[in-house]
């Protein structure tokens, strides 16, 4: 088992450029999450999905946009980056809502300049 | 919006001396998790708290949840350079709020040897 994989791990971005981050899990969990880590300020929820060909708005939705259109696959696109998504991207699944732990990917780190 | 509040953000200490970080939410919790994650890498869960006043202990690690399910704890008994890491708590509001999960900011750990 992969776990949760996340490509690419590193990526550089000019103004206005667009991309897409994707996140992929074997562990056939319905739920999936986007967080983005800045220093001192923990994780913060962008979207997150509560199965196949849902998605719901998280914390900072702002910027990003998502599919889930597969089970295991959950795509975060950046349709205009700007510097201030400069961050690292953690992917995240769990196998239900409540009281369970999430599984983090190894995370991809942005720059946008 | 529900908050998560962890202090220290920073905590240096010799190999050898205690640690102790503290979280506080500004809501009542339903439960709360501990993840750790090292240096560059990324968040992985240690352990959850579900009932007020609940202590639990993995080794030299002792976890704690208040009473009043509002306030947690991860307190470090003689620590080692593996425990080398940020410590995030990560709160869920009660079950009719419609929360999701909240990350605390973490506490980072370093340790001279």
């Amino acid at each position: 088992n992969a776990g949760v994989t996340q490509t690419p791990k590193f990526r550089v971005l000019k103004t206005g450029q667009s991309m897409t981050l994707l996140c992929a899990q074997d562990m056939n969990h319905e739920y999936m999450y986007w967080y983005r880590q800045d220093p001192g300020m923990g994780l913060r929820l962008i979207h997150y999905s509560v199965g196949e060909g849902t998605t719901a708005k998280g914390e900072v939705p702002d910027g990003y946009n998502v599919s889930r259109l597969k089970k295991q696959n959950f795509l975060l696109g950046l349709e205009s980056a700007a510097p201030s998504q400069t961050s690292v991207y953690f992917c995240a699944s769990s196998y239900r809502d409540r009281n369970v732990e999430q599984y983090f990917g190894p995370g991809t780190r942005l720059t946008v300049t | 919006g529900q908050q998560v509040m962890q202090i220290p953000q920073y905590q240096h200490v010799q190999e050898g001396e205690d640690f102790t970080t503290y979280c506080n939410s500004s809501t009542t919790l339903s439960n709360i998790q501990w993840y750790k994650q090292r240096p560059g890498g990324h968040p992985v869960f240690l352990i959850q708290l579900v009932k007020s006043g609940e202590v639990k202990k993995q080794k030299r690690l002792t976890f704690q949840f208040g009473e009043a399910k509002k306030n947690s704890s991860l307190h470090i008994t003689a620590t080692q350079t593996t425990d080398v890491g940020t410590y995030f708590c990560a709160g869920r509001g009660e079950e009719t709020s419609g929360s999701r999960l909240t990350f605390g900011e973490g506490t980072q750990l370093t340790v001279n040897p």
